[in-house]
């Protein structure tokens, strides 16, 4: 019963890299969302899924791309990693309206 | 475009009392939900419970309880018999009337419970 895990937990890498951040669930649920954490913003939403192959664009979306051949995982990846992109980023999905279930977040450090 | 708002950054409670969160919204849309997640120092978001705007009752959850307020556009959290472990940063959020749509999230708010 692991629900949404997510991988690495916590990474380290430079500026200019390429960064995938994994996100994996095991409901089966068709939504699947990426928000970034920093402090003073509250959580933010970079994309978000509502099935495999189908993705749309957040509120900051700018230097990351997703894709999601299966229903079951939705990575995340910073093409060319910025110091601006130092934040914790949780994965989310739900099946229903009532509630949305987060994984335990990736802390990123881009040096 | 929803927007929440929570204008305590930081509160303080006395263990075993009641206190409340604030949460204001702003949406056109007629059909939304309101969320209250809970944020311990250990980073996780957790899920405490949910409020759609159609819902002829106020949400109850164990010690948590939501006072909506639907005219003036408030979703307050109200946390009964605090206990220390209640320490952690709170958010609102809601979403939009087309079911599974992402979540607008509030900055915030730190409660600290006192013994």
């Amino acid at each position: 019963d692991a629900g949404i895990t997510q991988s690495p937990r916590y990474k380290i890498t430079e500026t200019g890299r390429q960064v995938t951040l994994m996100c994996h669930q095991t409901w089966s649920h068709s939504y699947m969302f990426w928000y970034r954490q920093d402090l003073g913003h509250g959580l933010r939403l970079i994309y978000y899924s509502a099935a495999a192959d189908i993705t749309d664009k957040g509120e900051v979306p700018d230097g990351y791309v997703v894709s999601r051949s299966k229903t079951e995982n939705f990575p995340l990846t910073l093409e060319s990693a910025t110091r601006s992109q130092t934040s914790v980023y949780f994965c989310a999905s739900s099946v229903g309206v009532r509630t949305q279930y987060f994984g335990p977040g990736t802390r990123l450090l881009v040096l | 475009a929803q927007k929440i708002t929570q204008t305590q950054p930081g509160m303080f409670v006395q263990e075993k009392e009641a206190v409340t969160l604030d949460c204001t919204y702003d949406t056109s849309d007629q059909s939304y939900g309101l969320f209250w997640y809970k944020q311990p120092s250990s980073g996780e978001m957790i899920f405490l419970i949910y409020q759609g705007s159609y819902d002829e009752q106020n949400a109850t959850e164990g010690r948590y309880s939501l006072n909506f307020q639907k005219a003036r556009k408030s979703a307050n959290l109200v946390i009964s018999a605090s206990q220390l472990g209640d320490s952690a940063m709170y958010f609102c959020a809601m979403r939009g009337n087309s079911g599974n749509t992402p979540l607008v999230f509030g900055k915030g708010t730190r409660l600290s419970v006192i013994a």
